[in-house]
């Protein structure tokens, strides 16, 4: 199973609506988690099971999708949120795999 | 509290080994599908490898199948990955992760702050 995020790198600016997609090259069910990743830091875990937010995760962050396609919403990106984002997908006995990233930097 | 820690990284020769240790507390070790994932300097996420509760099952990347061997001790709260045979491409900083339930349904909730391993003569 192959992850492809889309945009891989977007620009936008504090208060933004923001959404990242994640499309599997097969169905997958709801089985995809989401991270955010700051340099030099090791990645969080923010949703699971394609929509569920993770304890301590600011409810800004928001996760839907079935099957092929998923998508990561930030209603209202603040400072604190310029990271770069993964998609991933893990089935227990066959490979993992992580989508290739999107990094979301300030305007 | 809750923690991973990474220990073994190094320079090493294409060719050479290592072996990685990850050390948990705060948690019951135990009862935790543990994985490795590796990020190469610029670049994402990559999966490596996971090991079940009791070590019984394992699964790789197909980039370390045959190279790599992952391992634990759990009287010790211990996961290991032996790396052989490295290659310039191995280069990384390797992350040790706890998956946060059984299934597919579950992320990879704690992570250890990393270890750099830099494969180059």
């Amino acid at each position: 199973i192959q992850l492809t995020q889309s945009p891989s790198f977007l620009s936008a600016s504090v208060g933004d609506r923001v959404t990242i997609t994640c499309r599997a090259s097969q169905g997958i069910s709801n089985y995809l988690a989401w991270y955010q990743q700051k340099p030099g830091k090791a990645p969080k875990l923010l949703i699971s099971a394609a929509s569920t937010l993770q304890s301590g995760v600011p409810s800004r962050f928001s996760g839907s999708g079935s099957g092929t396609e998923f998508t990561l919403t930030i209603s209202s990106l603040q400072p604190e949120d310029f990271a770069t984002y993964y998609c991933q997908h893990l089935n227990s006995y066959l490979p993992g795999t992580f989508g290739q990233g999107t990094k979301v930097e300030i305007k | 509290e809750v923690q991973l820690v990474e220990s073994g990284g190094g320079l090493v020769q294409p060719g050479g080994s290592l072996r990685l240790s990850c050390a948990a507390s705060g948690f019951t070790f135990s009862n935790y599908w543990i994985h490795w994932v590796r990020q190469a300097p610029g670049k994402g996420l990559v999966w490596v490898s996971n090991i079940n509760y009791d070590g019984g099952s394992t699964t790789y990347a197909d980039s370390v199948k045959g190279r790599f061997t992952i391992s634990r001790d759990n009287a010790k709260n211990t996961l290991y990955l032996q790396l052989n045979s490295l290659r310039a491409e191995d280069t990384a900083v390797y992350y040790c992760a706890r998956r946060s339930g059984t299934g597919p349904l579950y992320g990879l909730d704690v992570w250890g702050q990393g270890t750099t391993v830099t494969v180059s003569s």
